[in-house]
């Protein structure tokens, strides 16, 4: 099955800064790459996604890279403020079969003022 | 439009008890999914529906572990009997179409504790 591999699992950059956390997958089947955003207490949220037929995806701050002859994916977040401290995930899925969305362990980043 | 909904949102029983959780998924959202999160990790499925039938619980441990879906909307998570490792988030999600449609909506989880 799907084995997805996050890094790191934390995070600590200044205000104004660039954060990116890594991802990597096992499935070459796998079409479909999310990211959530889950703050402390609070439920997981999608922040961006990409598909297999696309290299890169931007909305505003946020973008995410694929590469899928090394099966890894990448989030960027530019500009980073405070409110964008939370825990991160990237999850990866394939419709070649009966599997699921299989999330990483997370990345907590911290955005220091 | 209302978010998925969920009860408990905490709860604590002893080893060996039984526990039910309660979710209701936002409105004409087909796929519904039921996920435990440990402390610490990502969300791991237990089980996904699609309207009231079955379409993944590989991951489920069904020993001690039961979901059902009647009627393709509300859907309920049982724990029977309950181990000290099942302490966790238990979150339900629900989308529009499968999992690689597009967004799952989660909904505020509960949490369980287990002693």
């Amino acid at each position: 099955g799907e084995n997805v591999e996050q890094h790191p699992s934390t995070l600590s950059v200044q205000e104004g800064d660039s954060a990116v956390i890594k991802c990597t997958y096992s499935d070459s089947a796998s079409n479909y790459f999310p990211w959530y955003k889950q703050e402390l207490g609070k439920r997981p949220q999608l922040i961006i996604d990409i598909r297999s037929n696309v290299g890169e995806k931007k909305d505003q701050r946020i973008a995410v890279t694929l590469n899928k002859t090394a099966k890894h994916f990448s989030l960027h977040i530019t500009e980073t403020q405070p409110e964008d401290s939370a825990v991160y995930f990237c999850a990866a899925y394939s419709n070649s079969g009966n599997t699921p969305l299989v999330f990483g362990k997370g990345t907590r980043l911290s955005v220091i003022a | 439009e209302a978010g998925v909904a969920q009860s408990p949102r905490y709860k604590i029983i002893e080893k060996r008890q039984s526990v039910a959780f309660w979710c209701n998924p936002i409105s004409g959202h087909a796929t519904l999914y039921w996920y435990q999160q440990i402390l610490g990790q990502g969300p791991k499925l237990l089980i996904q529906f699609q309207n009231n039938g079955v379409v993944d619980d590989s991951q489920l441990p069904k020993d001690r572990f039961s979901a059902e879906r009647l009627k393709g909307v509300d859907s309920t998570l049982k724990i029977q009997p309950a181990k000290l490792e099942d302490s966790a988030v238990y979150l339900c999600a629900s989308s529009l179409v499968g999992p690689g449609g597009g967004e799952q909506y989660f909904g505020p989880g509960t949490r369980l504790t287990v002693t």
